[in-house]
């Protein structure tokens, strides 16, 4: 099956700074999602982004489909950035997702 | 437009006892799938339902099952529940099985001891 990887594993930000998290798949994928789980556990949509890039506010997203990659942008980090973000990808055509490891990002003030 | 909910938040349970989870899709969403995340782990998929029928299963023991009704909110039940069930249990909606976005519920942390 698929195999989703998701790097740096852990990152520590100060304030203010800018990162960037990657997220490999090992199959050509139709559907690529970013989540943020908070601390509380609610997992948040950020973006839907098969392909292309967005933006949304202080965070965007860029998928390159045909070399099995998508890399989140975070800019200007806020401490209510802190949390863990995952990429995920479709399982089947039917979008059952699968989830990679994620990124536990912790931004210190 | 009224988010997934899910109930209870929290649940304390002993080995070998059955629970049953319940969850509430978006409005307007007739797909829900469950997903069971393990401690430092990500998500993985149990079992999705589109119109009260089964459309696809993880990788996950019979003990696990699920239903949804006519108002296409959901139940999950675990039967003869083991220390490794222990994990927080999501539920998501989705507008159809095929549409990009599924929108996630604050989950059930369950226990079992």
């Amino acid at each position: 099956g698929i195999q989703v990887e998701q790097s740096p594993p852990d990152l520590i930000l100060q304030e203010g700074a800018n990162s960037t998290l990657r997220c490999n798949f090992s199959d050509s994928v139709n559907n690529l999602q970013w989540f943020h789980q908070n601390p509380w556990g609610q997992l948040i949509n950020l973006f839907y982004i098969p392909s292309g890039t967005k933006q949304n506010g202080r965070l965007s997203a860029t998928t390159v489909a045909t070399e099995r990659y998508s890399l989140l942008y975070i800019s200007s980090s806020q401490t209510t950035d802190s949390g863990v973000y995952f990429c995920a990808v479709p399982k089947t055509s039917y979008d059952k997702v699968i989830f990679g490891p994620g990124t536990s990002l912790s931004v210190i003030p | 437009e009224t988010g997934v909910t899910q109930s209870p938040t929290h649940l304390i349970k002993t080995r070998g006892q059955q629970v049953t989870l319940r969850c509430s899709s978006q409005s307007g969403h007739n797909t829900v799938s469950w997903y069971q995340q393990a401690l430092g782990q990500g998500p993985q998929f149990i079992f999705q339902y589109y119109r009260e029928e089964e459309n696809g299963r993880g990788n996950f023991p019979p003990r696990f099952s699920g239903l949804q009704f006519p108002n296409y909110s959901s139940e999950l039940n675990v039967n003869a529940l083991e220390l490794d069930d222990s994990a927080l249990y999501l539920c998501a909606s989705n507008s159809e099985p095929s549409t990009d976005t599924q929108y996630f519920g604050p989950g059930t942390r369950l226990t079992v001891l």
